[in-house]
């Protein structure tokens, strides 16, 4: 079975850090683009990352540029998502998922709150 | 960065009805990248439709998906119980990568 697994999410001081990650299993992502995604409260959805199946190349919603570092162990088979300088505006549930229509996974998603 | 407009904001439908979902791109969507996902509550979202026409796999066929360059369409032929949700598009096509605000299909 496709599963994909995200952690590392909670409360964190606004200017704060956290690393999120996405452990994948019943596939290996060695083969795909992994995406990050994520939801505020009651809001719509929102792409913020991805990486190439490699690693060699990566992408980031403006809004996170310069502030969150996406990456990947595929003899991990795990993805991951670095985020420093956290603004309240970060607030959301973080999904990590394979938008390629073989795999077509989301995790259930990791709340990173940010507040004082 | 491409805009994805759908449009209702809310579908107020009973089962068995047949349901249209609109998604207006502010530009072409390159090579027809447009899919759409269904998210219940506490769920995260599922893929229905990619390319534009392709069913997921698993997804029963009262789901199609139809348009091209910057209208594209959901139909759901007839509403089942389970299908009450709020749908998204997404266009994968350019960057950034991005969704519509959602339609909430609503048991009327």
């Amino acid at each position: 079975e496709v599963q994909l697994v995200e952690s590392g999410g909670g409360l964190v001081q606004p200017g704060g850090s956290l690393r999120l990650s996405c452990a994948a299993s019943g596939f290996t992502i060695s083969t795909y683009w992994m995406h990050w995604v994520r939801q505020a409260p009651g809001k719509g959805l929102v792409w913020v990352s991805r990486i190439k199946s490699d690693g060699s190349i990566t992408d980031y919603a403006d809004a996170v540029k310069g502030r969150f570092t996406i990456s990947r162990d595929n003899a991990k088979n795990t993805l991951y998502l670095q985020m420093i300088s956290l603004r309240a505006e970060d607030t959301a549930v973080y999904y990590c998922a394979v938008f390629h229509a073989a795999v077509a996974a989301w995790g259930h998603g990791t709340l990173v709150s940010v507040s004082s | 960065e491409i805009v994805l407009t759908q449009s209702p904001g809310t579908l107020s439908l009973s089962p068995g009805e047949r349901a249209t979902l609109s998604c207006r791109a502010s530009q072409s969507v390159t090579s027809s990248y447009l899919a759409w996902y269904q998210q219940k509550p506490g769920q995260a979202p599922r893929l229905l439709i990619y390319d534009t026409f392709s069913r997921a796999t698993g997804i029963p066929d009262r789901f199609s998906g139809s348009g091209s360059e910057t209208d594209f369409t959901l139909t759901i032929s007839r509403l089942e119980p389970e299908d009450f949700a709020v749908y998204y598009c997404q266009q994968y096509g350019s960057l950034p990568l991005t969704f519509g605000g959602g339609t909430k299909v609503e048991i009327k």
